[in-house]
């Protein structure tokens, strides 16, 4: 199993505030990086990839990636109470074209109003 | 389009018991993942298609689960025997063949509880 490991959690901000989520992975080969958000007794839907150094913005959502530290973060702005939920982090392993794709086990947020 | 199918929706079975679950992937989409979630973890990855091939399945009990795509389209995933720690949600997921970015689409689960 390729480790990716997230802050524990639950995580649990006002509404308005940034939430900061945060992932490291065990494999320096891995390619590309994606947060998925699942909703209580829903499936996990995604909602950014990244797999370049740096940041990448989406709207309220910002990605993180630092290769070097093995390290990506999802930073969530303005956060909304329709924003709590399970963000999990997936890798998807080196020289993959065939996908394996490794998640982690979550980090729960709640935003509160 | 439609998204990947999935069913039952919910099983309930006793230990020891044989239990199937079935997938259809979206249209054309050539990877086809089967991951357990236990509740409160992260999907794990138990096995993994591409066409009809088995790419990964490093993670599959294989003394009691099995799994198969024929064809390259419909997916099945067997338990026999179950036991109790086999309660979970098992996702199927399916993406198109293409880039390291290619995004992974999920169906709606089976929620199994072993009893």
């Amino acid at each position: 199993q390729k480790e990716v490991e997230q802050n524990s959690g639950p995580l649990s901000v006002p509404e308005g505030a940034i939430a900061s989520l945060n992932c490291t992975y065990s494999d320096r080969g891995s390619q590309s990086f994606f947060w998925y958000r699942q909703y209580s007794g829903k499936s996990p839907e995604l909602i950014m990839f990244i797999y370049s150094n740096g940041d990448k913005e989406d709207g309220r959502f910002t990605a993180q990636l630092n290769k070097a530290s093995q390290y990506v973060s999802l930073l969530i702005r303005d956060s909304q109470p329709s924003d709590s939920a399970t963000y999990l982090c997936a890798v998807k392993a080196r020289g993959s074209t065939l996908g394996r794709l490794y998640f982690g086990r979550g980090t729960q947020l709640t935003v509160w109003p | 389009e439609a998204g990947v199918a999935q069913s039952p929706r919910y099983k309930i079975i006793e230990k020891r018991q044989s239990v199937a679950f079935w997938c259809n992937p979206i249209s054309g989409h050539a990877t086809l993942y089967w991951y357990q979630q236990i509740l409160g973890q992260g999907p794990k990855l138990l096995i993994q298609f591409q066409n009809n091939g088995v790419v990964d399945d490093s993670q599959l009990p294989k003394d009691r689960f099995s799994a198969e795509r024929l064809k390259g389209v419909d997916s099945t995933l067997k338990i026999q025997p179950a036991k109790l720690e086999d309660s979970a949600v098992y996702l199927c997921a399916s993406a198109a063949w293409g880039t390291e970015n290619t995004e992974a689409f999920f169906g709606q689960g089976t929620r199994l509880t072993v009893v």
